[in-house]
């Protein structure tokens, strides 16, 4: 079974939906994260969380919300959502020890139209 | 300036030689280095991680760091069709853990 799973693994939605999506882990991390994948711009951060309480803004936070429900879960919602937030989203979770190694999970293809 | 920059390819070399892919980033106080592979619409994979100047060396992967110079290389030695992906690099500040990831170099292993 994969340690960091995704679901949906495809949405296709309309403008003004919201949308959520969900991340599970078995690999016991503390830290979450959420990034977006867009050609050419790579791979920006949204959210990330070092614990179930401790919730921080990524670099391109707005139209985001996240909630870390428990160790294992950490969810990304788009409240109202838009055309451009077409994109690839992808969760990770990284090692609690210095080194920040991340694992990422198999991704989300969310198309707004 | 990009904190962590590129060159997006692509990066065409025949199977069995060697690729050399690069990065260069600008926090100096980055302490983390990694490498990342991933297949065209799939998740990114680690394949390296090195922390101290020089070479590290797994499997037919090398990663060499030049904190000096600001520079992280990646070596893939008798490269396979099956290499063929896009190299993400990333760094990280010491004790911090944001990672800062680069917009990758295509690889394409020509049979």
């Amino acid at each position: 079974d994969a340690d960091v799973t995704q679901t949906p693994r495809n949405r296709i939605t309309k403008t003004g939906k919201r949308i959520m999506l969900e991340c599970s882990q078995t690999k016991g991390h503390d830290r979450m994260y959420w990034y977006r994948q867009d050609p050419g711009l790579g791979l920006r951060l949204i959210y990330y969380s070092f614990d179930v309480k401790d919730i921080n803004k990524g670099e391109i936070s707005d139209g985001y919300s996240v909630s870390r429900q428990a160790q294992a879960k950490f969810s990304l919602s788009l409240e109202s959502a838009i055309p451009n937030q077409t994109a690839l989203y992808f969760c990770a979770t990284s090692t609690p020890d210095r080194r920040g190694e991340q694992f990422f999970g198999p991704g989300t293809r969310l198309t707004v139209l | 300036q990009k904190e962590v920059e590129q060159n997006s390819g692509p990066l065409s070399v025949p199977e069995g030689a060697i690729a050399s892919l690069n990065c260069t980033y600008s926090d100096r106080g980055s302490q983390s280095f990694f490498w990342y592979r991933q297949y065209s619409g799939k998740s990114p994979e680690l394949i390296m991680s090195i922390y101290s100047n020089g070479d590290k060396e797994d499997g037919r992967f090398t990663a060499q760091l030049n904190k000096a110079s600001q520079y992280v290389s990646l070596l893939i030695r008798d490269s396979q069709p099956s290499d063929s992906a896009t190299y993400l690099c990333a760094t990280r500040r010491g004790g911090y853990q944001k990672v800062t990831f680069g917009t990758g170099t295509k690889l394409q292993v020509i049979p």
